[in-house]
């Protein structure tokens, strides 16, 4: 059972255009999603986190909106650029764990076209 | 950002030999970590380790997997012995902790066992 879903699988854009990726969870006691971005043959890069008390988190283009009673949350790259073309990966991490632990989605492939 | 390093960033071996994959994480962090990423899967927790100890593992983490920081050197990740599965790129993380939940990424070992 996947407990951290990500839709679309891939998504293509145009420049300029906000690019929306979803992700859905099913563990009640996630409160803290940071999203990565991963360019090929290199590492996760941390982009915006979110913690559970909050809908919303902005940075720059960048926006999570985030909804509690349905288990979801969506990132906004608002702008998008051919520069952002990359995997983004949803993840979530419990307070009971510590937060030491992280349960990753299966990532969007986002390719912004100019 | 902060910079995790990892070495090698290719490893090819035979079955049944020992491997160790070597990660210098970010020098003021106390939390380390191992994800695991098959190709074309998401990326799955491993271990995470504190203070000298093991804290947390998952049920991927075999018995023939182990991890040590020895003398705050390199946090390591050894198997032995390998097996055909062990094939993935393996991504060293940390943390500093506490309320600082953010993890950090190395660029991955890509394991090949033959």
């Amino acid at each position: 059972q996947q407990q951290v879903r990500q839709s679309p699988q891939s998504l293509t854009v145009w420049e300029g255009e906000t690019a929306i990726l979803n992700c859905s969870y099913e563990n009640s006691a996630f409160d803290y999603f940071p999203w990565y971005q991963q360019f090929p043959g290199e590492g996760p890069a941390l982009l915006i986190s979110i913690l559970s008390v909050s809908d919303k988190k902005e940075d720059g283009r960048f926006t999570i909106f985030f909804n509690k009673r349905e288990k979801k949350l969506s990132l906004h790259i608002a702008d998008s650029q051919p520069g952002d073309s990359a995997t983004y990966f949803c993840a979530a991490s419990a307070k009971d764990s510590g937060y030491n632990k992280l349960t990753f989605g299966k990532g969007t492939v986002l390719l912004v076209s100019p | 950002g902060p910079k995790v390093l990892q070495i090698p960033s290719h490893q090819i071996i035979d079955m049944g030999q020992m491997v160790t994959l070597n990660c210098d994480p970010v020098s003021n962090h106390l939390y380390f970590y191992w994800y695991k990423q098959i190709l074309g899967q998401q990326m799955e927790f491993l271990v995470n380790f504190y203070n000298g100890k093991v804290m947390e593992k998952s049920k991927l983490f075999k018995d023939q997997f182990s991890v040590e920081r020895p003398d705050g050197s390199y946090f390591t990740l050894k198997i032995q012995p390998t097996a055909l599965e062990d094939s993935a790129v393996y991504f060293c993380a940390s943390s500093f902790g506490g309320l600082s939940y953010e993890q950090y990424f190395g660029p991955g070992t890509r394991l090949t066992v033959l």
